[in-house]
């Protein structure tokens, strides 16, 4: 049963800490999506990947959120140094992008952030 | 840029009754896709219907169906016999040439 999977579930940390987020994409899918859920703000799109090349970050704070995939079966999403208010669940989501392909994203389970 | 506009935060209705969630959205694109994700309790992600923009017929999955109105660009969702399991966020979604933008959801209860 194909699905994204992403670590840590969850991660509690102090500002100013460095956080990793990893997701593994379905196999065999092209774009990469990371998005940041927030009750006041819903789902914000920080960055995308297709083919492995990023392609669009400008929803990121450029000057602490990372976003790279080192191969095709990875993505990460660093955050350093992290602060309160990075407190949110991240989501992965991948999908396939070409032809007529309709292109819905399978998402991950999310990681839950707290930043104390 | 493209926007989603999800104007009911909030509904709730009685189990067995039909529902309809509102979407619109703003686009210069001609071919694009529009979703519907359901986010239960337990927070994951599940894509309930689909529609491609260059086709006229309303998508259907079961009790759920859209009111796809690509010149008005309106995208509703229709629930049907609503189930005690529909409780959700719901979001409706725009995908155009690469990203897929989110609204800020409607929080839907079905009531027993």
């Amino acid at each position: 049963d194909a699905r994204v999977t992403q670590t840590p579930r969850h991660k509690v940390t102090e500002m100013g800490q460095e956080v990793t987020m990893r997701c593994q994409p379905i196999l065999g899918h092209n774009t990469v999506f990371w998005y940041r859920q927030t009750m006041m703000q819903g789902l914000e799109l920080l960055a995308y990947f297709r083919n492995r090349a990023p392609l669009d970050d400008s929803g990121m704070p450029k000057d602490r959120f990372s976003a790279e995939m080192p191969d095709a079966t990875l993505a990460t999403l660093k955050i350093q140094p992290s602060e309160p208010r990075d407190s949110a669940v991240y989501f992965c989501a991948s999908g396939w992008r070409g032809g007529l392909a309709g292109g819905e994203l399978f998402f991950g389970e999310g990681s839950r952030l707290t930043v104390l | 840029a493209q926007t989603v506009t999800q104007s009911q935060p909030e509904m709730s209705v009685q189990e067995a009754e039909t529902v309809t969630l509102s979407c619109t959205y703003d686009t210069s694109e001609n071919n694009y896709y529009l979703f519907w994700y359901k986010q239960p309790p337990s927070r994951q992600m599940i894509l309930v219907i689909r529609q491609e923009a260059y086709k006229q017929q309303n998508a259907t999955e079961n009790r759920f169906s859209v009111n796809f109105q690509k010149a008005a660009k309106s995208f509703s969702l229709k629930i049907s016999d609503s189930q005690l399991g529909d409780t959700a966020m719901y979001f409706c979604a725009f995908r155009g040439d690469d990203k897929i933008i989110f609204g800020k959801g409607t929080r839907l209860h079905i009531l027993p």
